[in-house]
């Protein structure tokens, strides 16, 4: 069965410096695919960036990028320049190939610090 | 420019009661989803469809039916609500399997 870890289940860093949330995952596939999501007080979930594994190149999205070491079955966000407004519970995805279900990590809360 | 819609967006139920969350798209997506989010847990999988007429069941079905009449509609029912029921349920849908999925804005349900 695949599954996701955060390992960190709280972060915090001062604004306009740079984080790294960390994500693991599990999976004996090769075609999946693997998502962030940010998850503000209001409770949306709103999709950060999202990476292709036969894509080596990794994702950026503004100030939000990704390390994906597929081999180690790694894929970690980095904040750069953060900002108040990044403030939520942040969660890691993957979606297998073909697959409906999304299997999500169990978050990591990040605080940002003014 | 709704996206996924769900109603009611709180809700206390006793137990024993039966209650259905509605879920809606306008995005024309095919694939839609429920999923259920405890502290600690991330959200888990309930029931999905693929399309119109087309269910299958999640990673915690059990006590959940559901069934998708339109492509614009998803809901939820809940027979006979248990405490364990209790959480924040979100409805999802995509566009293909491999797109990102657009959440609605979820339902805090407390089962006494």
């Amino acid at each position: 069965a695949q599954t996701v870890t955060q390992s960190q289940p709280e972060m915090s860093v001062q604004e306009a410096e740079t984080v790294t949330l960390s994500c693991t995952y599990d999976t004996s596939e090769s075609d999946y695919y693997l998502f962030w999501y940010k998850q503000p007080p209001s409770r949306q979930m709103i999709l950060v960036i999202r990476q292709e594994a036969y894509k080596q190149q990794n994702a950026t999205e503004n100030r939000f990028s990704v390390n994906f070491q597929k081999a180690a079955k790694s894929f970690s966000l980095k904040i750069s320049d953060s900002q108040l407004g990044d403030a939520a519970m942040y969660f890691c995805a993957y979606r297998l190939q073909g697959a409906q279900k999304l299997v999500f990590g169990q978050g990591t809360r990040l605080t940002i610090n003014p | 420019n709704a996206g996924v819609t769900q109603t009611p967006k709180f809700q206390v139920l006793k137990t024993g009661q039966s209650m259905t969350l509605q879920c809606a798209q306008d995005m024309n997506h095919e694939y839609m989803s429920w999923y259920r989010q405890d502290p600690g847990m991330g959200l888990r999988l309930i029931h999905y469809s693929v399309g119109a007429g087309i269910t299958d069941q999640g990673e915690v079905p059990n006590g959940y039916n559901v069934s998708r009449s339109t492509t614009e509609d998803f809901p939820l029912r809940l027979l006979s609500a248990a405490p364990s029921q209790t959480s924040v349920y979100f409805c999802a849908s995509s566009y293909w399997v491999g797109s990102e999925a657009f959440f609605g804005q979820g339902t805090r349900l407390t089962v006494v």
